[in-house]
């Protein structure tokens, strides 16, 4: 079973930070959380990942509590072309010893003009 | 070299037959895993290698499927015997051993069982 839980589903006015929150609070200490989207049709396409620190790339940013116990993604700029199901993951497992994604149900995103 | 490729993206077989999927990962990559998805759901895990090896089999992997990685790099899954049930995406993904690294997916291949 998934690790994490997320919203259903989410509005962001185009032009606006999407903030999209996770919980997961059975995380181990060794695991990294992982974001990915799909948008319709495709395969799921990597956007971010951490495990204690705040990440940040080109495409958003990673907020990832003290206590690990929940994060959130942050869009700062959202388009149109955003609007995908966004999946939140706990990377099972650490080394050689693991490694699989268990993805949930994810948050749909509908960005709206 | 530009990401995962799967092949073919689209299969419609007759309940019964066999089909079968090619994944060709990221070259330096050396694990490979293999997800179906449902309409609505997100993508389960069914299995993963690292290297040749098949490190794990989830429960969703019958005795129906099987999946091969010949020499560490492409990798193939079988369906014998489709049944309707078995229509979904398949997505292919690859990446390095180590957690510090993301997995990238390929397109997928919808099969459809009619």
């Amino acid at each position: 079973d998934a690790k994490t839980t997320q919203p259903t589903s989410m509005d962001c006015a185009e032009g606006r930070a999407a903030n999209l929150p996770c919980n997961h609070s059975t995380i181990s200490g060794n695991e990294y959380v992982y974001w990915y989207r799909q948008i319709h049709s495709q395969g799921p396409q990597y956007i971010i990942h951490g495990l204690k620190n705040n990440e940040t790339n080109e495409m958003a940013s990673l907020i990832i509590t003290e206590d690990r116990k929940s994060s959130t993604l942050i869009l700062p700029h959202a388009t149109l072309r955003d609007t995908a199901v966004y999946y939140c993951i706990v990377r099972v497992g650490s080394g050689n010893q693991g490694g699989k994604l268990i993805f949930g149900q994810g948050t749909e995103l509908s960005v709206k003009p | 070299d530009t990401g995962v490729s799967q092949d073919p993206r689209h299969k419609i077989t007759k309940r019964g037959q066999n089909v079968t999927f090619r994944c060709d990962p990221i070259s330096e990559h050396n694990r490979l895993y293999w997800y179906r998805q449902t309409l609505g759901q997100g993508p389960e895990f069914l299995t993963y290698f690292q290297n040749e090896a098949q490190l794990e089999k989830s429960r969703l992997l019958s005795d129906r499927f099987s999946a091969e990685r010949p020499k560490g790099s492409f990798s193939t899954l079988e369906i014998q015997r489709t049944e309707q049930g078995d229509s979904a995406m398949y997505l292919c993904a690859s990446s390095h051993g180590a957690a510090a690294y993301g997995y990238t997916f390929g397109s997928g291949t919808r099969l459809t069982v009619v």
